[in-house]
């Protein structure tokens, strides 16, 4: 099966840097990605790995070491509107075929 | 492109009664997913479809539960009959190829039993 572990939440102010660590175990890993979420709102994506390293976009970097079963997402600047869950999903290849299993979601809040 | 439309938004049904889940994917994704979201359990992958065929549907919970793909853009997932435990949100997201790690939610379907 599959399991993906990252903090229920995260609390920091506007202006600073704040990371979520996501941590899985799975067979046929194929890439990390990661998903913001606001109240109410739909998830949307933010980020994939595929390969070990960095990528980034614009305030928000994620990281992935696949080795360690490890990733992490960094965002840069916090603004208030950054207030949201944030979801770590692996991408698991199976039978010719991905699909995407999500973390529990960290809430994020970002205050004055 | 409108993006994933999903209806209803909203469903109050009573306990027993039967709920079609309706969902619309972009055009071009050929991979369509449907997740169940809730306090307690997160987003669960009930059942995954690639050009129309299921190909895996080990997240479905019950047989009370089903899902179609009767053309490459329209998905339904039905619940049959209802129950309180079911009330959650409903979310359905589509993405190219295979599957893919870029998926695109629809706004989702608030589902509550009574």
């Amino acid at each position: 099966g599959q399991s993906l572990e990252q903090p229920s939440e995260v609390t920091a102010v506007e202006g600073a840097i704040v990371q979520i660590n996501c941590t899985y175990q799975t067979s046929g890993f194929y890439g990390l990605s990661w998903y913001q979420q606001h109240d109410g709102g739909a998830p949307t994506f933010l980020s994939y790995n595929g390969l070990d390293g960095l990528e980034e976009t614009g305030r928000f970097s994620s990281f992935l070491s696949r080795s360690d079963s490890y990733g992490y997402l960094l965002l840069q600047e916090l603004q208030m509107k950054d207030s949201a869950s944030y979801f770590c999903a692996v991408a698991t290849l199976s039978g010719g075929y991905n699909k995407l299993i999500f973390g529990a979601g960290t809430r994020l809040a970002v205050h004055p | 492109d409108a993006g994933v439309i999903q209806s209803p938004r909203h469903e109050v049904t009573e306990m027993g009664q039967e709920v079609t889940l309706r969902c619309k994917l972009i055009s071009g994704h050929n991979s369509l997913f449907w997740y169940r979201q809730t306090m307690m359990r997160g987003l669960e992958l009930l059942i995954y479809f690639n050009n129309n065929v299921p190909i895996d549907d080990s997240g479905m919970p019950e047989d009370r539960f089903s899902a179609k793909m009767p053309n490459a853009s329209f998905s339904t997932l039905k619940i049959q009959p209802s129950e309180p435990r079911d009330s959650a949100v409903y979310f359905c997201a589509s993405t190219r190829g295979q599957g893919g790690h870029e998926a695109f939610f629809g706004q989702g379907t608030r589902l509550t039993v009574v």
